[in-house]
């Protein structure tokens, strides 16, 4: 199986900061990266699909970069409501597999 | 609108079975592969499943390969998960997510509001 990793686990920033999640895949998934984004008692919803590809009406203050093992997720500015857990996906192969989250609080 | 609604999650002891339904509205469902997901209480993301448009193909996580089933019935939009000899470590919110693309795995674009199973005696 692919295992996913994240970093940092959690991430304190204020409104306005720009923020980098970092997500990497034990062996090549090419560009089969997607990012969610999951707020307290909500399912999860995507925000970036194939690394790169920014899903429709998610604001263009993120975006995702990176490909082979290495990714990104960046907040260019975050927003009072982007607080959350964002969570890695590959899906290069079976079994798909997240990553263990990071969570964005609050400085 | 695309819409996902899962039910038949409740208590179950280690051992029971259950089936969880999710019943979708507002998208061509014959056409997609519907996925199941879950997450156990303050956790991660866990891909449990997904099945094919027409039942052609299944995939399970080895976490719930020969306990876990995936039926649906096209004419009812509703997917169905059979979870038998359940354990404590099964306990979750489930969720079923719908494929974006009819072809392929790629991923998730709309989820419904989660089912919790809890397997506690």
């Amino acid at each position: 199986d692919i295992q996913m990793t994240q970093s940092p686990s959690s991430l304190s920033a204020s409104v306005g900061d720009r923020v980098t999640i970092t997500c990497r895949a034990s062996q090549t998934i090419i560009s089969y990266l997607n990012w969610y984004q999951q707020k307290p008692g909500q399912a999860p919803k995507v925000l970036i699909y194939a690394a790169s590809d920014l899903e429709t009406g998610v604001p263009a203050r993120f975006s995702g970069s990176g490909s082979g093992t290495d990714f990104t997720l960046t907040i260019s500015s975050l927003e009072p409501e982007d607080f959350a857990t964002y969570y890695c996906q590959q899906t290069y192969t079976m079994p798909l597999t997240f990553g263990p989250g990071t969570k964005l609080q609050i400085k | 609108q695309v819409r996902l609604v899962e039910s038949g999650g409740g208590v179950v002891q280690p051992g029971g079975s259950l089936r969880l339904s999710c019943a979708a509205s507002g998208f061509a469902f014959d056409r997609y592969l519907i996925h199941w997901v879950r997450q156990a209480p303050g956790r991660g993301l866990e891909w449990v499943a997904f099945i094919r448009f027409d039942e052609s193909t299944d995939n399970y996580a080895d976490s719930v390969k020969g306990r876990f089933t995936l039926t649906r019935d096209n004419s009812k939009n509703t997917v169905y998960l059979q979870m038998n000899s359940l354990r404590p470590e099964d306990t979750a919110i489930y969720y079923c997510a719908k494929e974006k693309t009819v072809v392929s795995v790629d991923f998730f674009d709309y989820w419904g509001q989660g089912t919790l199973v809890t397997v506690s005696s």
